[in-house]
């Protein structure tokens, strides 16, 4: 069975400064992956997905994610924060002929001013 | 487009009781899935609808349950309401569904307080 793991439960960043948020993930082949975005009180919004190809992906709100199958790793960056970045993010992950997300446990970011 | 919607936002039940929730899914789309979201257990998977049919199911109990109607809106049941059970319920609708390729789209989600 595929997994998830954020190992960051929480990361304060400065606004301006760039943000890096870690996932890897446990699958026998090549996964579907996805990040998603939950402000307080929403559900989750897709910000950016990878089923093949180019291993950058770019997503919404200027978010990026690189797939590198040698680490099992997706990791989420963005060059600068802005305040209304402060949320929580899940990676997910999918197998391409299912379509059962698993979730990671999530890394909360706090943007200070 | 509206987005996905969920009635109600907040509910409060006590244990014993049995609970619905209402999704309604993006005009079109025919799959809608549910997710039960909780701090200990993080976001784990319930079912998943098409077609009026239960086509995925998560490892929860039978005490949950779900259906989909003719116009995909789905409602979601749970029966003899534990504590546990208290959690962010989100429901996601997609086109089709099926393969993670369609991207699932999420409502804003019930929160359930078991007393």
């Amino acid at each position: 069975a595929q997994s998830v793991t954020q190992p960051d439960i929480h990361i304060t960043v400065s606004e301006g400064a760039s943000l890096e948020l870690r996932c890897n993930y446990s699958y026998g082949a090549t996964p579907y992956l996805f990040w998603y975005v939950q402000s307080p009180g929403q559900g989750l919004q897709l910000l950016l997905k990878y089923f093949s190809g180019d291993t950058l992906v770019q997503g919404i709100k200027g978010f990026e994610a690189e797939f590198k199958r040698s680490q099992s790793s997706f990791n989420l960056r963005k060059p600068s924060v802005h305040w209304s970045d402060a949320a929580e993010y899940f990676c997910a992950v999918a197998p391409s002929n299912d379509y059962k997300l698993s979730f990671g446990a999530g890394t909360t970011v706090t943007v200070r001013a | 487009k509206a987005g996905v919607t969920q009635t109600p936002r907040y509910l409060i039940k006590t244990r014993g009781q049995q609970v619905t929730l209402s999704c309604s899914p993006i005009s079109g789309h025919r799959s809608v899935s549910w997710y039960q979201q909780t701090p200990g257990q993080g976001l784990q998977f319930l079912f998943e609808y098409f077609s009026e049919t239960q086509r995925n199911k998560g490892n929860f109990p039978g005490r949950f349950s779900g259906r989909q109607f003719s116009n995909s809106r789905s409602e979601m049941n749970v029966s003899t309401l534990e504590l546990g059970d208290s959690a962010l319920y989100l429901c996601a609708s997609s086109l089709v569904g099926g393969t993670s390729t369609d991207t699932q789209y999420f409502g804003p989600g019930t929160r359930l307080t078991v007393l």
